[in-house]
Formats: C-alpha cells, structure tokens, sequence
C-alpha cells in the first residue's frame, strides 16, 4: 500500500523554466511533508518541509505548496537549473515524536540546458 | 549542516557470508538512526528504526535474523546482513535524527552491496 504517490516517474523542463513535481498522499493523518534530492548512488539531501498548518513554504528557489483538502503537495523549482538535475522523493511523517517518514517512489528531473 | 557517513561504500561479498555496514554521525548525537534499501526505480524503503541502547523495530516483512541492527552509541549504528544472497544485493542506505529536531533526518551517502 503506497501511502505516498509520485505518479510522474520523470520530467523534462527547459533550464530556466518552472519545474513542477507533484505527490499524492492518503493517509490523512500525515502533517508533515518533506522533499528530498537524490543523486545516483548516493544518499537523498533534505530539500525543503512543510507542516500541514501551513499551506506553502519557500526557500530560495523551492516553493513547496500543500492542499490538505486535496491531500496533495507539490514542488516548484525557478528558475530550474542543469545541477537541479536528479530525482525528487516526496515524503510525508506523522507528529508524536516518531520521525518515521514514509518515502514516494521518486520522480526524476532532467533539466535541459 | 549534520554529516553521517557510512562504510563502506561499497562492497562485493559471496553468497553465504555476512556483511557489515556501519553508519556514523560525525558532529551530533543520533537519538535515532534508520535503515533504507533502495532497489532500483523504487522508493527508499524503510527498514528498520533504532535508538541508542535499545532494540531495533522492523518494519513489516524485514527478517530481523538476517537484517542484524546495533545502535551501540549515540553516533554509530549497524546493520550485517547475514548469510546474504545474491537477491539482498541492493543500495542501504542509512539516516540518523538528533534530539533538537525530530522531523529532520541526514542521509548517509549509502553502501551499494552485491552479492556473487
């Protein structure tokens, strides 16, 4: 049971445009979200979170965006850049101390110069 | 930012004999450390939880016998896959969170282990 859904495998964007990664979740009990970077062969680096109390936060060129109503999440990337290149996990956590975080399967990004 | 380093990084065993993988925390406490496998065009899976000085919890379907985690000080935990098979073969990787934020987890580089 995929509790977390990335259901784009991959995508492709011009450098310099807007790159849009969506997530899907269904566990309404989830309220807290988190993006991650993952280059091959190599461990995922934190992107960027979002508590289900808010409904966007930035840093830098990353906007992550939540509607709760929808249980959907997103990621913006501008302006994409080539280094942006890699695959993007969704992952979502419940409150209570446990810092359990259950995993999307990943969408890879290719950002085209 | 937190580093957690992991070692080997990777490593070519036979099938039968017993692997071990170690994770460290280099410049804080890891209150908690958990165990993912990655298999190809798949998500992280989760494996295993552990805390300092306690036993691991396994996540359902991991074999607790085979998948050997020790979280023996606040900034070192291993996982030895024991008696490994060629189908163990996959990418561990392994991340710890430290008692100041518990939502925020720091990935080691992972440990790309295959099984002849």
């Amino acid at each position: 049971d995929q509790q977390v859904k990335q259901n784009s495998p991959s995508l492709s964007v011009q450098e310099g445009r807007i790159s849009i990664l969506n997530c899907d979740y269904t566990n309404s009990m989830f309220d807290y979200f988190l993006w991650y970077k993952k280059y091959p062969a190599e461990g995922p680096t934190f992107l960027i979170s979002i508590s289900s109390i808010k409904d966007k936060n930035e840093d830098g060129r990353f906007t992550v965006f939540l509607n709760k109503s929808a249980k959907h999440l997103s990621l913006h990337i501008v302006p994409s850049q080539p280094g942006d290149s890699a695959v993007y996990f969704c992952a979502a956590s419940l409150t209570g101390g446990y810092q359990k975080v259950t995993f999307g399967t990943g969408t890879k990004l290719q950002v085209i110069p | 930012g937190a580093v957690v380093s992991q070692h080997p990084s990777w490593v070519i065993c036979k099938s039968g004999t017993s692997v071990k993988i170690e994770c460290r925390s280099l410049d804080f406490q890891a209150t908690t450390m958990f165990w993912y496998r990655q298999f190809p065009k798949q998500s992280l899976m989760l494996m295993a939880t552990s805390n300092e000085g306690s036993k691991a919890t396994y996540e359902q379907g991991v074999e607790k016998d085979k998948f050997l985690i020790n979280h023996a000080s606040l900034t070192l935990s291993t996982l030895t896959v024991t008696s490994a098979h060629p189908e163990d073969s996959s990418f561990y990787i392994c991340s710890a969170s430290g008692p100041l934020d518990p939502y925020e987890q720091y990935f080691g580089p992972g440990t790309r282990l295959t099984v002849t």
